[in-house]
């Protein structure tokens, strides 16, 4: 099965810096690649998602890319904020079954 | 358009009693995933169902746990005789009728399972 391993596990940034995550996944066969954010307590929201048909994707201060080849993908936040602070999750599909990294908690200090 | 819903949203168990978690999907979706998460932990596939089919269980346990996706109603996860170890938060997703290999799943707010 799909094995998505994510770096680093916690995170701590200075309001207005940069937030860089990083996943590798196992399965060539994987072709959807969705990261969610999930605040405590809380349903893990979809916020940004890539197929593998493309390298590079944006969304206002999120970006997301995947290397194919090397079978990673990283996620970009860029002038963090405060409410960034959340876990992050990683996650590939292989046949519809999601497979998640163990997420990373990411901390914005102000 | 409501979202995925679940409830109920907090259930308290005994060991040995048995819980019922309900998901109904979102509207217009007709595939329904159930995934575990333990404690700091990411989530784990459990089971993926459509309108009366179980597609895949792989990640169920063999005892104790089973799903339905009736023609009628919502999604029913059912844990039978709990122990401590099934305390976790169960997340439900839907996605549409398309091909679901590549399409977003959309997750309920969970339920948060404490066995006593």
């Amino acid at each position: 099965g799909e094995n998505v391993e994510q770096h680093p596990s916690t995170l701590s940034v200075q309001e207005g810096d940069s937030a860089v995550i990083k996943c590798t996944y196992s399965d060539s066969a994987s072709n959807y690649f969705p990261w969610y954010k999930q605040e405590l307590g809380k349903r893990p929201q979809l916020i940004i998602d890539i197929r593998s048909n493309v390298g590079e994707k944006k969304d206002q201060r999120i970006a997301v890319t995947l290397n194919k080849t090397a079978k990673h993908f990283s996620l970009h936040i860029t002038e963090t904020q405060p409410e960034d602070s959340a876990v992050y999750f990683c996650a590939a599909i292989n046949d519809y079954k999601l497979s998640f990294g163990a997420g990373t908690t990411v901390t914005v200090r102000a | 358009n409501a979202g995925v819903m679940q409830n109920p949203r907090h259930l308290v168990r005994r060991r040995g009693q048995e819980a019922r978690l309900r998901c109904s999907p979102m509207k217009g979706h007709s595939h329904v995933y159930w995934y575990r998460q333990l404690p700091e932990e990411g989530l784990k596939f459990m089971v993926y169902l459509q309108k009366e089919n179980i597609i895949d269980e792989s990640g169920m346990p063999k005892e104790r746990f089973s799903a339905e996706f009736p023609k009628e109603g919502p999604s029913i996860l059912r844990i039978q005789q709990v122990v401590r170890g099934d305390s976790a938060a169960y997340f439900c997703a839907s996605s549409p009728p398309a091909a679901a290999s590549t399409d977003t799943q959309y997750f309920g707010p969970g339920t948060r399972l404490t066995v006593l």
